[in-house]
């Protein structure tokens, strides 16, 4: 069963400190993983999307990193902007439809 | 250049009244969605149409219809709501790719 858990739930840093955000899936057949930023209130934003093992997408402090099992979005000197939650989703070889993971609410104190 | 727009923001129903949501885009997108998100759950897909004219069941279509009125419009209908139907509902569309532009919700209630 195609599945993606992202980890963990909720993330609190301080402004500057750097971290990442873990997701992680299970899919025959990869036809692509995507990032979105989630705002309170609004409909997902679109950040990246990955192909293929090895791949790396880079957006100001963000960037994505992809392997055969996972994808990170690592952030670097975050700042209190970017708190959101972070969805990540596939999309398989035979299937159209694109599964979801729960989400990274991350918190940026300054 | 609106990107996707739905109607109407919030909503509040008693067990059994009827609703539509609407969904419009001015991207020229083939392919729309109807999705519902929960806490701590990941979106879930209700519908989607891959292009004017099809539609297809996503993971969770029970209690829900839709019409996809034309290249532009594509709405959600519930016949009968009931309170497991209370939810956050997001429409949105793609080129067919992952790529999605999301609409700012829908958020409903069923008493």
């Amino acid at each position: 069963e195609d599945q993606v858990t992202q980890s963990p739930e909720a993330l609190r840093l301080q402004e500057g400190e750097s971290s990442s955000l873990n997701c992680s899936y299970t899919v025959s057949g990869l036809r692509g993983l995507f990032w979105y930023r989630q705002d309170p209130g609004k409909g997902p934003e679109f950040l990246f999307t990955l192909y293929s093992a090895g791949e790396e997408k880079e957006k100001e402090r963000l960037k994505a990193t992809l392997t055969k099992k996972e994808s990170f979005l690592h952030i670097t000197a975050p700042k209190p902007e970017d708190s959101a939650t972070y969805l990540c989703a596939v999309q398989a070889d035979s299937n159209y439809q694109l599964i979801w993971g729960a989400g990274t609410k991350l918190i940026i104190k300054p | 250049n609106a990107g996707v727009t739905q109607t109407p923001k919030f909503q509040v129903l008693k067990t059994g009244q009827s609703m539509t949501l609407q969904c419009a885009q001015d991207m020229n997108h083939n392919s729309m969605y109807w999705y519902r998100q929960d806490p701590g759950m990941g979106l879930r897909l209700i519908y989607y149409s891959a292009s004017e004219g099809t539609t297809d069941k996503g993971e969770v279509p029970n209690g829900y219809n839709v019409s996809r009125l034309n290249k532009r419009e594509f709405s959600l209908r519930l016949e009968s709501a009931a309170p497991s139907q209370t939810s956050v509902y997001f429409c949105a569309s793609s080129d067919g790719g992952g790529r999605g532009v999301f609409g700012p919700g829908t958020r409903l209630t069923v008493l």
